[in-house]
């Protein structure tokens, strides 16, 4: 199994353009988890699926950060527009009962 | 909300020494997971160890093992033996049976040579 693969591995872009995150999570996996890490804040659950359905959104900051979910193997997170406080490292990760497994990351710098 | 609190921010230890790291947590539900995950400069996320709460048994893992005290919501990581590979930062997690998890701060590992 290759794992959860994120895409892209990097990100630069300017304020006010869209960005697209995309995850694929591991095969078998029901559970998918987006994270955002910060030095200021750490770790933050943003949003988590179970069976491709959204179950928990509270952690997503504002309006502007929208996550999908179309099918068992792939999902987005969206920003539309970002801004310089976007600029984090964004981990996908799937569960199973033994635990997660995170991708990669995809380092976001918005300039 | 459960909370999960890692007091020691930094942490340092003699390569082939053991080190212990804390974590405390704070739920009201008596059924869930605590997970240790390591992080090193790759920044891939690395799961350690994982404990259920209902066994009462310390989870162990090669040179990895817990001490975990379910009465005082306290969820420790023991290193023996410590490596230069593991050198990194230390994420104490928590997950309910519902599937929401919270990680603490983090505890940044230094192993000496």
């Amino acid at each position: 199994d290759a794992g959860v693969i994120q895409s892209p591995r990097h990100e630069v872009t300017e304020m006010g353009q869209e960005v697209t995150l995309r995850c694929k999570p591991i095969s078998g996996h029901n559970s998918l988890f987006w994270y955002r890490q910060t030095m200021m804040r750490g770790l933050e659950l943003l949003i988590y699926f179970n069976n491709n359905v959204p179950i928990d959104d509270s952690g997503m900051p504002e309006d502007r950060f929208s996550a999908k979910m179309p099918n068992a193997s792939f999902s987005t997170l969206k920003i539309q527009p970002s801004e310089p406080r976007d600029s984090a490292v964004y981990f996908c990760a799937s569960s199973s009962r033994i635990g997660y497994t995170f991708g990669s990351g995809t380092r976001l710098t918005v300039v | 909300a459960q909370t999960v609190t890692q007091s020691q921010p930094e942490m340092s230890v003699q390569e082939a020494e053991t080190v212990t790291l804390s974590c405390t947590y704070d739920t009201s539900e008596s059924d869930y997971y605590l997970f240790w995950y390591k992080q090193p400069p790759s920044r891939q996320m690395i799961l350690v160890i994982r404990q259920e709460a209902y066994k009462q048994q310390n989870a162990t893992e090669n040179r990895f093992s817990v001490n975990f005290q379910k009465a005082a919501k306290s969820f420790s990581l023991k290193i023996s033996d410590s490596q230069l590979g593991d050198a990194a930062m230390y994420f104490c997690a928590y997950r309910s049976r519902a599937g929401k998890s919270t990680f603490g701060d983090g505890t940044t590992l230094t192993v000496k040579p």
